[in-house]
C-alpha cells in the first residue's frame, strides 16, 4: 500500500533554514509527479510546490518562490522541501502528496510534520 | 483571499442533499478541471472527485461533482453523520502556473 512519511519539522526561528523529506513506498516512485501542499494551524489547505516524475519540472506557489525548493532523489524515493528565510506564516502542517495515478493533480496525502517559525 | 470561493459553512439533518460551491475564473475552472477533497477532523485530505465528476474505488456515490462554466459543485446526498467535515476545491491556475484551494467548507451534519 502507498506510505508516505514526512520527517523533518519542528521549531526554527524566523529567517533561518529547514528541510524536510518525505519518504515513499508501496509505488513506483520515480513514475509519479509530487506536491508539497501546508495547512496553518486552524486554516485552510495552500499548494506550496510540485515536481514532476524526472525532476525536470517544478512550480511554486508565489507565497514561497524564491525561498523554497523541492527536489527529490528516485534512487532513494525521497521527496524534498528545502526551505529558506522562513517567516512566521510559513508554521504550518507540510504535507507530502503523490499524483494521481491516471492524471496529474494531488492524490494520495501523507500525515504531515508540523514546522513552527518563532523566535 | 483564496482565488477559488467556497462558502465558508454548510449544514444538513440526516438524509438531506447538500451542495457546496466552488467559484474561480477563466484561468482557473474555466479553463481546467475540478477536484475535490475531504478532511476528516485530526486526519490529512482524502481525495473525494477528481476531474469534476470521477469518484475513486471506495468514495460512496452519494458523493458527486459537477461543473458549468467558472464554477464548481459538490453534492451529498443521504446526509450522513460521518459525513462532517471539511471540504475542499482545487485546480489548476494557468495565470498562476500552480494549483489553487478553495478556502474550504465546514460541513454540519445537525
Amino acid at each position: 500500500q502507498v506510505q508516505l512519511v514526512e520527517s523533518g519539522g519542528g521549531v526554527v526561528q524566523p529567517g533561518r533554514s529547514l528541510r524536510l523529506s518525505c519518504a515513499a513506498s508501496g509505488f513506483t516512485f520515480n513514475n509519479y509527479g509530487m506536491h508539497w501542499v501546508r495547512q496553518a494551524p486552524g486554516k485552510g489547505l495552500e499548494w506550496v510546490a510540485v515536481i514532476s516524475y524526472d525532476g525536470g519540472n517544478k512550480y511554486y506557489a508565489d507565497s514561497v518562490k524564491g525561498r523554497f525548493a523541492i527536489s527529490r532523489d528516485n534512487s532513494k524515493n525521497t521527496l524534498h522541501l528545502q526551505m529558506n528565510s522562513l517567516r512566521p506564516e510559513d508554521t504550518a502542517v507540510y504535507y507530502c502528496v503523490k499524483d494521481h495515478s491516471s492524471s496529474s493533480l494531488p492524490d494520495y496525502w501523507g500525515q504531515g510534520t508540523l514546522v513552527t517559525v518563532s523566535s | 483571499q483564496s482565488v477559488l470561493t467556497q462558502p465558508p459553512s454548510a449544514s444538513g439533518t440526516p438524509g438531506q442533499r447538500v451542495t457546496i460551491s466552488c467559484s474561480g475564473s477563466s484561468s482557473n475552472i474555466g479553463t481546467n478541471t475540478v477536484n475535490w477533497y475531504q478532511q476528516l477532523p485530526g486526519t490529512a485530505p482524502k481525495l473525494l472527485i477528481y476531474i469534476n465528476n470521477q469518484r475513486p474505488s471506495g468514495v460512496p456515490d452519494r458523493f458527486s461533482g459537477s461543473k458549468s462554466g467558472t464554477s464548481a459543485s459538490l453534492a451529498i446526498s443521504g446526509l450522513q453523520s460521518e459525513d462532517e467535515a471539511d471540504y475542499y476545491c482545487v485546480v489548476w491556475d494557468d495565470s498562476l502556473n500552480g494549483w489553487v484551494f478553495g478556502g474550504g467548507t465546514k460541513l454540519t451534519v445537525l
